[in-house]
């Protein structure tokens, strides 16, 4: 089992540019989210996802879309990147409610 | 709108010293979670509570959870260095299938 895989591990963007995060679970988890990590600020949930076809909105969604057209994948889109969207970002997946998150390595992007 | 609290941000303890992190919530849940993040890398999850009451052990770290009171503790006994790192709570709101973290703790422990 590779567990929860994101890629890229870093990135630089430039302000308005786009790019999607992707991440990729194969251990059939229903529950999927996105968290972004900012120092003294701790997780904060973009968006989740608790089957193929179902997302809501997390905390902080402003800026950023998703979709979940198939159980294994649920891909971060970033539609015109802003330098306060400088962030690593976490990628988590569970099996049922009640479960722990499994998390994945995180990305590291970075806008200027 | 769920709130989660951690006290304290920082922790800085001796080797062989007790201490305790708390996490209070602002709402309705009976599901807490915890988990350990090293500098650098991802989470890791060391605990699941999912009852008023529950408590559960792992080496030196114990966690409970008072749902009365909205409130969970990871106790640390006997720190050692490894247990350097930044712990977090976070609760899965009652009806919804949010899980709001904490702003974590960051424990340091040294001889």
């Amino acid at each position: 089992n590779a567990g929860v895989t994101q890629t890229p591990k870093f990135q630089v963007l430039k302000t308005g540019q786009s790019m999607t995060l992707q991440c990729a679970q194969d251990m059939n988890h229903e529950y999927m989210s996105w968290y972004r990590q900012d120092p003294g600020m701790g997780l904060r949930l973009i968006h989740y996802s608790v089957g193929a076809g179902i997302t809501d909105q997390g905390e902080v969604p402003n800026g950023y879309n998703v979709s979940r057209s198939t159980t294994e994948d649920f891909p971060l889109r970033l539609l015109s990147a802003a330098p306060s969207q400088t962030s690593v970002y976490f990628c988590a997946s569970r099996y049922r409610r009640g479960g722990g998150y499994t998390f994945g390595s995180g990305t590291r992007l970075t806008v200027v | 709108e769920l709130k989660v609290e951690q006290n304290p941000l920082f922790l800085s303890m001796q080797e062989g010293k007790n201490y305790t992190i708390y996490c209070n919530y602002s709402t309705t849940s009976d599901r807490l979670y915890w988990y350990r993040q090293d500098p650098g890398k991802s989470l890791e999850s060391l605990f699941v509570l999912l009852s008023n009451g529950a408590v559960k052990q792992e080496g030196r770290l114990m966690a409970s959870l008072d749902t009365k009171a909205r409130l969970s503790t990871l106790h640390i006994t006997a720190a050692v260095h490894d247990l350097s790192a930044t712990y977090f709570c976070a609760v899965e709101t009652y009806n919804t299938d949010k899980l709001i973290f904490g702003t974590g703790t960051r424990l340091q422990v040294f001889p």
